[in-house]
């Protein structure tokens, strides 16, 4: 069955450190995001990425890190700088151009401060 | 700038009809999409609308009127199932043809 793995599903980082959730597709899609949610909010976008070895910031990039070095993987690594990282991390992707084609979302990992 | 608005909560009864609306301030509007999100789970894709009127799948519809900057999703003969939260989203030229997402409104289904 073809879809978005995330993992972990729980993931708790220490002060000072850099952390790396993980997101694989086998959609064959081309585009690939990064979502943050936090509670009794909308999705806001951090990074995405329309084709491999490229990729841009989104409305809240700062502290975050990517890499689209495979077309099946798009890893987010949330540094030291992100001062309040606590929410809910969702990876998408999507394939084609049209306007009316989904965003397929994985399960999400849910990040906490120890 | 860019904004969505839609309602935070709404209460409805099983097997009664529901009407979810989402109005929009952006500048380059290109489509109007509906998400499903149960909690703690991954938002499913419901509908997209790029032109005005209605659009149906199964029970449920969307609807889009450009001029007014307003949509709304329809769901009829709801189930218990349906509790989840609903978001807007708009896919905007000016944002690099990316989502913009409402809030999301709760759905609440009483027996």
């Amino acid at each position: 069955d073809g879809g978005i793995t995330q993992s972990p599903k729980y993931l708790f980082r220490k002060e000072g450190q850099n952390v790396t959730l993980s997101c694989e597709q086998n959609l064959n899609h081309d585009a690939m995001y990064w979502y943050r949610q936090d509670p009794g909010q909308g999705l806001r976008l951090i990074y995405y990425s329309q084709i491999v070895n490229d990729f841009q910031k989104g409305d809240i990039a700062e502290g975050y890190s990517v890499s689209r070095e495979k077309k099946e993987s798009f890893p987010l690594t949330v540094t030291s700088a992100q001062k309040n990282p606590t929410a809910f991390y969702l990876c998408a992707s999507r394939g084609g151009q049209g306007g009316h084609q989904p965003q397929h979302f994985g399960d999400g990992t849910r990040l906490s401060i120890l | 700038g860019q904004s969505l608005e839609q309602p935070s909560e709404v209460t409805a009864v099983e097997g009664a009809i529901v009407q979810i609306n989402c109005t929009y301030q952006t500048s380059g509007f290109y489509g109007l999409s509906w998400y499903q999100q149960h909690d703690g789970g991954a938002p499913t894709f419901l509908s997209y609308n790029a032109l005005d009127g209605l659009e149906e799948t199964g029970r449920f519809s969307s609807f889009l009127s450009r001029s007014d900057s307003y949509g709304y999703l329809l769901l009829q003969e709801l189930q218990m199932k349906d509790s989840a939260s609903y978001f807007c989203a708009v896919r905007d030229m000016d944002s690099n043809y990316q989502l913009i997402w409402g809030a999301g409104t709760k759905l609440i289904i009483k027996p």
